[in-house]
Formats: C-alpha cells, structure tokens, sequence
C-alpha cells in the first residue's frame, strides 16, 4: 500500500528554472494539500484541494501553482524558481475536511541555487 | 502570526519516563487538534486527535490533554522509549475547514 507518492525525493534548480512537484495518493481521498517545511517555521499551507475540480491558497502560495489533475494527483508548479523556494516540500492527503487527519508523502527536498 | 506554537524546540527524557510536549494556540476557533510525528527523511505520520469537546484522549502509551479555557494542549509518551525519538508537531483546525495549522516542532530524544 503506497499512499501518498512524490517524485522526485530530491531536486536542484538554478534560480530561474521551472520544475513540476508529482503527487498521487490510492487511498481514493478527496482532499490534497502542498506544504512546506523550513527550519524553525514548521508545515506552511501553499496550496490545497478539497475536492476534485477545486483549489485554494493556502498560508504561502506565491511563486507556486497548482493543477488537481484527477481525484488521485496534486501537482505544485514552480515557475520561476528562487533561493526563498528551497525548501522540504510535502504532498498530503486527507479524506475528508473535517476529523480526518492528513496522510503525507516522504517530501521532495528542492534547492535553489 | 503564529496561531499555534510549540515554544521548545527540544525535550530530552530518560527512557522509562513521561515525556510531555505541550502545544499553545491562539484562534479560538480552532476545534480539532492532532499531534504528528516525524523522522528525519520520512513526512510526518499521525499519531493522535482530540475534539473541543473533550479533554482528553488516550491511545496506548499515548495521551493528549486539551485546557480550552489555557488554549493549551499537551502530548503524554508513557512510558517513552528510544523509538520515540522524532520531531512532535501539534496542528489545529477550525470547523469544516480543510487547513490544517501546524506548529514548529519539538525534537524529542529519549535516551537510553
């Protein structure tokens, strides 16, 4: 049982650069999130999904995008990538809004240099 | 503006003992709250909840306490073991909202 894939597990960019974050979950959830974790800030909302064909900002979501391809991807899309953009980025899932708690990938580690 | 907060960064217990990590917030909205753990290279696994409408929730050597009124909860490890060791995150949530809010961490170390 997978769960919550990412690739890549590690990435480097030079500043500039685009690149596209993979997400896909099997445990038929409804929601998908993108977070960020950076030494001394914990997990920041970039972006979230609550269902298939919607998506949100989160806390952080400028210089990202993001595409809910099917109920089963979430994918993050750096444009123009930037030094602040390295970061440890985890792809989550849940089933539902509400007492459902998150399932999260291993995270993708991005620098930008 | 931090809404949730955990203000040690690290805790170091003997293992046999009770380690408790505690998790303040500010949003008196939130009405759900869950404590994560996470090893190096690995996202972070769930490990407990609690509901506003109750103060406190146990699951095997694992108890959370909520002070509603102290916007404080709190995370028991008894007895804590060298397994335990990771990084704590206590995360919030309001109503039927999606978003989770975490906090900043806590590395635990138990030691033998």
């Amino acid at each position: 049982n997978a769960g919550v894939t990412q690739t890549p597990k590690f990435q480097v960019l030079k500043t500039g650069q685009s690149m596209t974050l993979q997400c896909a979950q099997d445990m038929n959830h409804n929601s998908m999130y993108w977070y960020r974790q950076d030494p001394g800030m914990g997990l920041r909302l970039i972006y979230y999904s609550a269902s298939e064909g919607t998506t949100d900002k989160g806390e952080v979501p400028n210089g990202y995008n993001v595409s809910r391809l099917n109920k089963r991807e979430f994918s993050l899309r750096l444009e123009s990538a930037a030094p602040s953009q390295t970061s440890v980025y985890f792809c989550a899932s849940s089933a539902g809004p509400y007492k459902s708690p998150l399932h999260f990938g291993n995270g993708t580690r991005l620098t930008v240099t | 503006d931090q809404q949730v907060k955990q203000n040690s960064p690290s805790l170091s217990v003997q293992e046999g003992r009770i380690s408790i990590l505690n998790c303040d917030y500010t949003n008196s909205m939130f009405d759900y709250f869950l404590w994560y753990k996470k090893y190096p290279a690995e996202g972070p696994t769930f490990l407990i909840s609690i509901s506003s409408i109750k103060d406190k929730n146990e699951d095997g050597r694992f108890t959370v306490f909520l002070n509603k009124s102290a916007k404080h909860l709190s995370l028991h490890i008894v007895p804590s073991q060298p397994g335990d060791s990771a990084v704590y995150f206590c995360a919030a949530k309001t109503g039927t909202a999606s978003k989770l809010t975490f906090g900043t961490g806590t590395r635990l170390q138990v030691m033998l």
